[in-house]
């Protein structure tokens, strides 16, 4: 069963808009909660991650809000810009398993339009 | 300075064929693992390995899926008696295990069973 879901799976805005992107998940001992970005052909590459400590955690035009109680999290673009196109993938994963393996959500694909 | 690579980067193979898939981490990166990316399924954890302890097995999901590290660094995911479900994009990350849970992917081999 998917450990985290994510949602929409696909979105379209235009330049200069505000994409939301939503997960959810339900293991409380997950303690890491990672975004990767991925352009096609490519591998996923880390944007931001964010822990259980904090509710919110902005870099640059990315930010992730977390709400513990709710056990989701989302990421928001500000100003996105058509360089943003590409696949947004939600993670989770644990210190207590040792392996930290990631939980990946199923992916957004995120399209600005110029 | 170089990440992680992998080869082929596309194999087409036919139905009951054993394949290989190989993977080089980061120079000095101690954990490694292997994911799959099915269409519309996100990636799925399948194996992992940390130093010389015994590699999580976890998410391979049948007996015909195997993977070996040899001294510390390379690794070679073999799929015996591939089946078209099989078909699939298999990533490979490597991790400085103590640094985090950044994990840093390759650019995939893009595996289609005929």
């Amino acid at each position: 069963q998917q450990q985290v879901k994510q949602s929409p799976q696909s979105l379209i805005v235009q330049k200069g808009g505000i994409p939301i992107i939503n997960c959810a998940y339900e293991n409380t001992a997950f303690d890491y909660f990672p975004w990767y970005q991925q352009f096609p052909g490519k591998g996923p590459a880390l944007l931001i991650a964010i822990r259980p400590d904090v509710s919110e955690k902005k870099e640059g035009r990315f930010t992730i809000s977390f709400n513990k109680s709710a056990k989701q999290f989302s990421l928001h673009i500000m100003d996105s810009q058509p360089g943003d196109s590409a696949t947004y993938f939600c993670a989770a994963s644990s210190d207590q398993t040792g392996a930290n393996n990631l939980f990946f959500g199923t992916g957004t694909r995120l399209t600005v339009i110029p | 300075g170089a990440g992680v690579s992998q080869s082929p980067s596309n194999k087409v193979t036919e139905k009951g064929k054993d394949v290989e898939l190989r993977c080089d981490p980061i120079s000095g990166h101690t954990a490694l693992y292997w994911y799959r990316q099915s269409l519309g399924q996100g990636l799925e954890f399948l194996i992992y390995f940390q130093g010389n302890s015994a590699p999580d097995k976890s998410g391979l999901p049948s007996d015909r899926f195997s993977a070996e590290r040899t001294g510390g660094s390379v690794s070679t995911l073999t799929i015996q008696r591939t089946q078209q479900e099989d078909s699939a994009v298999y990533l490979c990350a490597s991790t400085h295990w103590g640094q985090g849970h950044e994990q840093y992917f390759g650019p995939g081999t893009r595996l289609t069973v005929t």
